[in-house]
């Protein structure tokens, strides 16, 4: 199996801060890795897919990048709604796997 | 817009078989291309891809989970289910059934729909 290591595991950023999350697969995934946003009592939600596609209807503050093993996702301006946690996920492979996890927090 | 729903007892006894079933409307588990997916997390923890079933009845198990595991379809009821045998307590959990989808060789596999989950508690 693939292994997905995020970082850092958690954050605390304020309403308009950039934030960058990483992740990192054991081996080359190309750009086959999806990033996703859970809030509290609720079900992830794709923001990026393909390491760099926007998914519809996700605002422009969310971007990603990378290849290979190292990935980034950018928030460029956090909004209220983005304090949650964020999952990286790799598709290259079965089984899928996903990181575990970044929170960001309200500083 | 495609919704799932999960269903099932929300209590399952040590040694018995947890069994969920998803409901999905707005969308066809018939048709080609998609993977129709069981996820859990356990209670403050991350997320474990369980296993998946294709529309032509083929099933992808976690290695982890495969001896006790078995995915089904209905595709007369738009429904799939899940089975997972021998329950302990470390199968306590939030079950989620989601849509993996294929954006195509450029973008891949990701999970585009899920449901809102169920908590399923073993526990005697």
């Amino acid at each position: 199996d693939i292994q997905m290591t995020q970082s850092p595991s958690s954050l605390s950023a304020s309403v308009g801060d950039r934030v960058t999350i990483t992740c990192r697969a054991s081996r080359s995934i190309s750009s086959y890795l999806n990033w996703y946003r859970q809030k509290p009592g609720k079900a992830p939600k794709v923001l990026i897919y393909g390491a760099s596609n926007l998914q519809s209807g996700v605002p422009s503050r969310f971007s990603g990048s990378g290849s290979g093993t190292d990935f980034t996702l950018t928030i460029s301006s956090l909004q209220p709604e983005d304090f949650a946690t964020y999952y990286c996920q790799q598709s290259y492979s079965t089984p899928p796997t996903f990181g575990g996890g970044t929170k960001v927090e309200i500083k | 817009q495609v919704q799932l729903q999960e269903s099932g007892p929300g209590l399952v006894k040590p040694s018995q078989t947890l069994s969920l079933t998803c409901s999905v409307s707005g969308g066809s588990i018939s048709s080609s291309g998609n993977y129709w997916s069981w996820i859990r997390q356990h209670p403050g923890k991350g997320l474990e891809w369980i296993g998946y079933i294709y529309y032509n009845g083929s099933a992808y198990y976690n290695p982890s989970l495969k001896s006790r595991l078995s995915i089904s379809e209905d595709t007369s009821k738009s429904q799939f289910s899940l089975e997972l045998t021998s329950v302990t307590a470390a199968d306590t959990a939030v079950y989620y059934c989601a849509r993996l989808y294929n954006s195509g060789w450029y973008g891949g596999y990701f999970f585009d729909y899920w449901g809102q989950g169920s908590l399923v508690t073993v526990s005697s």
